[in-house]
């Protein structure tokens, strides 16, 4: 199957500071990229959709002003947490598609805000 | 709104075993339907996917079905091993929503050697 590399796999950092995440399709180009959250024993929740060369589109209830995502290439999209608080500490997974059928993920992030 | 449920939460169970997760959704225009599995703090690995005029995918030890017309889906794992050991997620993408896959509520595994 098609490998998406997402990086870092674990970051901590201070209250107030910005994480960027990245989500990079190794071996296709993904025009459309996705970026879910999940708590604890949660399952996955779509917080937006990363379109190249336009704007993201939001989940309600996502602000858009703390999860700035950026979709610069085919391959590489960005989630940068601004200003982060202990309660944006969450796993974070991108995912990206070939066919818009199948769906590939990355290894996740787990953000750690102190 | 499409709402798509698993059973059970979680299972625990014997090596050796063959076992059924159960996934059901309530909205029967799917466009498709796709298993995962999750490890501890891991991403999601893709497993089956199975197209809405399919009936089921196998790969291996894993077998999914998939009858539309009754909104349900089941994951068949023969012979059950430790390393099967982990969450499963099924998740639908509905017709009008191409691209956002609904996920299930997901089943924890435990295998026992």
């Amino acid at each position: 199957g098609a490998v998406v590399s997402q990086h870092p796999s674990r970051v901590i950092c201070k209250s107030g500071t910005s994480v960027k995440i990245e989500c990079r399709s190794l071996d296709f180009q993904a025009t459309t990229m996705f970026w879910y959250r999940q708590f604890p024993k949660k399952s996955l929740m779509l917080m937006a959709t990363s379109n190249e060369g336009s704007k993201a589109t939001y989940e309600q209830g996502v602000e858009k002003d703390k999860f700035l995502i950026n979709h610069a290439s085919l391959t590489l999209s960005t989630l940068t947490v601004t200003s982060a608080h202990p309660e944006d500490s969450s796993f974070y997974i991108c995912s990206a598609s070939i066919d818009r059928s199948e769906l590939f993920f990355g290894s996740g992030t787990q953000l750690s805000v102190l | 709104k499409q709402e798509v449920t698993q059973i059970p939460a979680a299972l625990s169970v014997p090596e050796g075993e063959n076992l059924v997760l159960n996934c059901s959704f309530t909205d029967s225009a799917i466009y498709n339907l796709q298993w995962f599995r999750q490890d501890p703090g891991k991403g999601l690995t893709s497993l089956l996917l199975i197209q809405s005029s399919q009936r089921e995918q196998t790969s291996g030890r894993l077998n999914a079905s998939l009858d539309k017309s009754s909104g349900r889906s089941t994951l068949y794992i023969a012979a059950s091993q430790p390393g099967d050991s982990a969450t499963y997620l099924c998740a639908v993408i509905p017709n009008t929503g191409f691209q956002k896959l609904v996920f299930g509520t997901g089943t924890r595994l435990l295998v026992s050697p």
